[in-house]
């Protein structure tokens, strides 16, 4: 389809490791976020890129969190020695990115869903 | 405090009901507001924009009142399917959204 994507869709991880998650825009949407949603909550902002540049990522928790877009469309978070403080649903969104309240709209992908055991 | 607030819920009505879910927002310099719809396990899709004149789609409204810094929404002949959590959204830039904590409806047979 032409939505967001993201993979894995879940993720089981021992207390240590290193996680990468994976998350493809819509076609030629220039901005992109990642989110953390906690059960029960709603998702909290974690860092967003236009094209390939990290423009804020005053959401990431700790220095354990990485993101990167390296070519302006996929991306990816990067955890390292993940915490049980970690398990959640990452979110991915996208958006045109230009000017305009419409153009901003975000559009979500399923999410990964991280447990760390 | 946070910064976009909600009732939690569970709202539970009945089929046909009409329910209205508020959400205040702390920072004045808000601009754009948002109702998603996140259906259980799913991602969050955008149900509609809240403009200051307020909008209506079909059987759903949004309202934003500047004054008091609350956007709400309307759902009128609630139908099983409208059963999911509404996340209000404030953005007080181009893209940074902030979301509340989501209220959960319940539309019962």
């Amino acid at each position: 389809g032409a939505g967001v994507s993201q993979s894995p869709r879940y993720k089981v991880a021992k207390r240590g490791q290193d996680v990468a998650l994976r998350c493809d825009p819509i076609s030629g949407h220039v901005s992109l976020f990642w989110y953390q949603q906690a059960l029960g909550q709603g998702p909290e902002f974690l860092t967003y890129f236009q094209n390939e540049a990290q423009l804020d990522k005053s959401g990431l928790p700790s220095d354990r969190f990485f993101a990167e877009r390296p070519e302006g469309s996929v991306s990816t978070l990067k955890i390292q020695r993940t915490q049980q403080e970690d398990s959640a649903v990452y979110l991915c969104a996208s958006s045109l990115g230009r000017s305009g309240l419409a153009k901003n709209i975000q559009y979500f992908g399923a999410g990964t869903r991280l447990s760390v055991l | 405090r946070k910064e976009v607030e909600q009732d939690p819920g569970p709202f539970n009505v009945p089929e046909g009901a009409t329910v209205a879910f508020n959400c205040t927002y702390s920072n004045s310099a808000s601009q754009s507001f948002f109702w998603y719809r996140q259906d259980c396990r799913k991602e969050p899709k955008l149900l509609m924009s809240v403009y200051s004149s307020g909008n209506e789609d079909g059987r759903f409204t949004a309202q934003l009142n500047r004054a008091s810094q609350y956007i709400s929404l309307l759902i009128r002949d609630s139908k099983l399917s409208d059963s999911a959590t509404y996340l209000c959204v404030g953005s007080s830039g181009t893209y940074k959204y902030i979301f509340g904590t989501g209220t959960r409806l319940k539309v019962l047979a």
